[in-house]
């Protein structure tokens, strides 16, 4: 059973260009979660989607940020024109239905560089 | 202080020794998780309590809630080199949907 899928790895984008991260949750897992830590913090919360939902999108900047969840296909999380305060790791993370909903797995993260 | 505050940031020690780890948090919570991080990795799921529980056990892993002090311990017995890595406590908040705060981490360092 493959865990949290992310790609690519790494990115390297020019400010003002787009940055798209992508996100596939493990099998059976509905509810996806978008996290972003900054060097040597702890995570933050950016948005919590299910299928073709955005169900909490608190911790998402107003501008420029987006996330969608699709009915087929991954995750993605899109940031328009970036600058280099979006240099950071992208972690996404899922969990199941029912009881483990709590449970949340992560995948490896996307590290963003913006020079 | 944050909601999920660990202490202490860092801990060096000896392998073989037992590792202790705090979370404390503010507001009132439905469950908290331990995760651990190593270097430029993503994060793996120790374990989760519940905020009805009080403790619980995974392997080597110890954890205890306290609800009445808002707070948790993490402890690690018999620690390994292999045990080296950032660890992180996670708050699920009542009423706060899904999402976890997590507080800023305490890096340890398991000496040979």
């Amino acid at each position: 059973n493959a865990g949290v899928m992310q790609n690519p790895r790494h990115l390297v984008r020019r400010r003002g260009q787009e940055a798209r991260l992508r996100c596939s949750p493990m099998k059976g897992h509905s509810h996806v979660y978008w996290y972003r830590q900054l060097p040597e913090e702890g995570l933050k919360f950016m948005v919590y989607l299910q299928k073709e939902n955005i169900i909490d999108e608190s911790g998402m900047p107003k501008e420029r940020f987006s996330a969608e969840f699709p009915k087929e296909g991954p995750s993605i999380l899109r940031i328009q024109q970036v600058v280099r305060g979006d240099s950071a790791a992208y972690f996404c993370a899922s969990s199941g239905p029912g009881s483990r909903i709590y449970e949340q797995y992560f995948g490896p993260g996307t590290r963003l560089t913006v020079t | 202080s944050q909601q999920g505050e660990e202490d202490p940031q860092a801990l060096s020690i000896q392998e073989g020794e037992n590792a202790t780890m705090n979370c404390s948090y503010k507001t009132s919570i439905n469950n908290l998780q331990w995760y651990r991080q190593n270097s430029g990795r993503g994060l793996v799921h120790l374990i989760l309590i519940r905020s009805n529980e009080r403790e619980k056990h995974s392997g080597r892993l110890r954890v205890t809630l306290d609800t009445s002090k808002k707070s948790s311990s993490l402890l690690i017995t018999a620690s390994r080199a292999a045990d080296t890595a950032s660890y992180f406590c996670a708050t699920g908040l009542t009423g706060g949907g899904n999402k976890l705060t997590f507080g800023t981490g305490t890096q340890l360092k398991v000496e040979l």
